[in-house]
């Protein structure tokens, strides 16, 4: 069966460094893969979109790239702050689904 | 505020009883879903609808879970004969169909079940 894996529960992280999320999916490859951040107690915000085609997308201080061979796509934030901290979604779609398909996060903590 | 919106944001119910949710989407939204999220892992599949059509339903889900959306604009989740697994909050999102959409989520309705 499809799995969705992200690299770890939690990431620390210093103020002003660059965070790296993993997102590592198993057998068939997405139409498209998505970014989300929540904080707790609220739903999902979208964040970024890159599609199979493609291999890297870039907004203000988020870059999301997509390796179609490695079956991976990470996440960046540069230039971090303490208002990033929150937890980070991947989320899939593939060809034979009309849904998403959530990884389950990964805690994000930027200390000052 | 012109967001999905979700009521209640919170519910506590006994086991056995039921329970239902509304969720409203953003309004020129026509696609809508319902996921389940636990602490600590990701918002769950549950059912979309496309429009007023219940287009897919999780194998996950019981029987005791059924969704409507009569107009195509707002929806409901029934939960009949609750259980203490069914605790969990309760997300809801829309997106308007067309090649990598994306979906807004509303902020959910925690449900806990004594």
């Amino acid at each position: 069966s499809q799995k969705i894996e992200q690299n770890s529960e939690a990431l620390n992280i210093q103020e002003g460094k660059t965070a790296t999320l993993t997102c590592n999916y198993t057998n068939y490859s997405p139409a498209y893969l998505q970014w989300y951040r929540q904080d707790p107690g609220r739903g999902p915000v979208f964040l970024l979109l890159i599609r199979e085609n493609e291999k890297e997308k870039r907004k203000e201080r988020l870059k999301v790239t997509f390796d179609t061979t490695l079956k991976q796509s990470l996440f960046h934030i540069t230039a971090s702050q303490p208002a990033d901290s929150a937890t980070y979604l991947c989320a899939l779609k593939f060809y034979n689904n009309n849904d998403m398909r959530f990884g389950a996060g990964t805690r994000l903590t930027v200390k000052p | 505020d012109t967001g999905v919106s979700q009521d209640p944001r919170h519910k506590i119910t006994k086991r056995g009883q039921n329970v239902t949710f509304r969720c409203d989407p953003i309004s020129e939204h026509n696609r809508l879903y319902w996921y389940r999220q636990t602490l600590g892992q990701g918002p769950e599949f549950l059912t979309y609808f496309q429009n007023e059509a219940q287009l897919e339903k999780s194998r996950l889900l019981s029987d005791r879970f059924s969704a409507e959306r009569p107009k195509g604009s707002f929806s409901t989740l029934e939960i009949q004969r609750t259980e203490q697994g069914d605790s969990a909050m309760y997300l809801c999102a829309s997106s308007l169909a067309g090649r990598g959409e994306t979906q807004y989520f509303g902020p959910g309705t925690r449900l806990l079940v004594l």
